[in-house]
């Protein structure tokens, strides 16, 4: 299996700030990563997917790049609805392989 | 409307089997793959495996192998995960989600279904 792992696993963060979270493949998968957003007790959302491509109705603070191994999620200008666990998923090869999740929480 | 919809929350003993569903509607559900993907207690994210319910192909993830099972039926746009002999470690939150080919990504999920087990 493709191991996923995200940095850091958590972070604090104030509304306005730029916050980017790292995802790193065990080994290449190109551009098939997934950034999906998460909030206690709901469903997780698809934000990213091809590493850099934006989900539809999502907003345009976010952002992700990488290729290869490296990948990451920069969310610019933190609103109060941003604070929430990401996870990152490599849509490569099968099993289809999540990280460990970022929590971000409010400073 | 786009959604995926699973059935309620289950309270069970070890040893006893479940199956649990998730409906599809607002697109042809037979042209998509559904995926399951498990949730322990406080715990991140994992990929179980993903049927396609126009033929029922599936694939599991190798932990899950042989400890779950995937089915579809495709005259109801249901896809189904059951197990015959539940453990107390499957305690946790199952989602399932709609794999849409243009993202190579889950863009739509279930609301999950919260399985308990406990003796």
């Amino acid at each position: 299996d493709i191991q996923m792992t995200q940095s850091p696993s958590s972070l604090s963060a104030s509304v306005g700030d730029r916050v980017t979270i790292t995802c790193r493949a065990s080994q290449s998968i190109s551009s098939y990563l997934n950034w999906y957003q998460q909030k206690p007790g709901k469903a997780p959302k698809l934000l990213i997917y091809a590493a850099s491509s934006l989900q539809s109705g999502v907003p345009s603070r976010f952002s992700g790049s990488g290729s290869g191994t490296d990948f990451t999620l920069t969310i610019n200008s933190l609103q109060p609805e941003d604070f929430a666990t990401y996870y990152c998923q490599q849509s490569y090869i099968y099993p289809r392989t999540f990280g460990q999740g970022t929590k971000l929480e409010i400073k | 409307e786009v959604q995926l919809v699973q059935s309620g929350a289950e309270v069970k003993k070890p040893g006893e089997s479940l199956k649990i569903s998730c409906k599809g509607s607002g697109y042809t559900f037979t042209k998509n793959w559904i995926g399951w993907v498990r949730q322990m207690p406080g715990k991140g994210l994992e990929w179980m495996g993903i049927i396609y319910p126009g033929d029922s192909d599936t694939r599991y993830s190798p932990s899950f192998q042989g400890q779950v099972t995937f089915s579809a039926d495709k005259s109801i746009s249901t896809a189904y995960l059951q197990w015959s002999s539940l453990k107390a470690s499957d305690t946790a939150m199952y989602y399932c989600a709609r794999h849409w080919d243009a993202s190579n990504a889950f863009d739509i999920w279930g609301q999950g279904t919260m399985v308990a087990v406990s003796s």
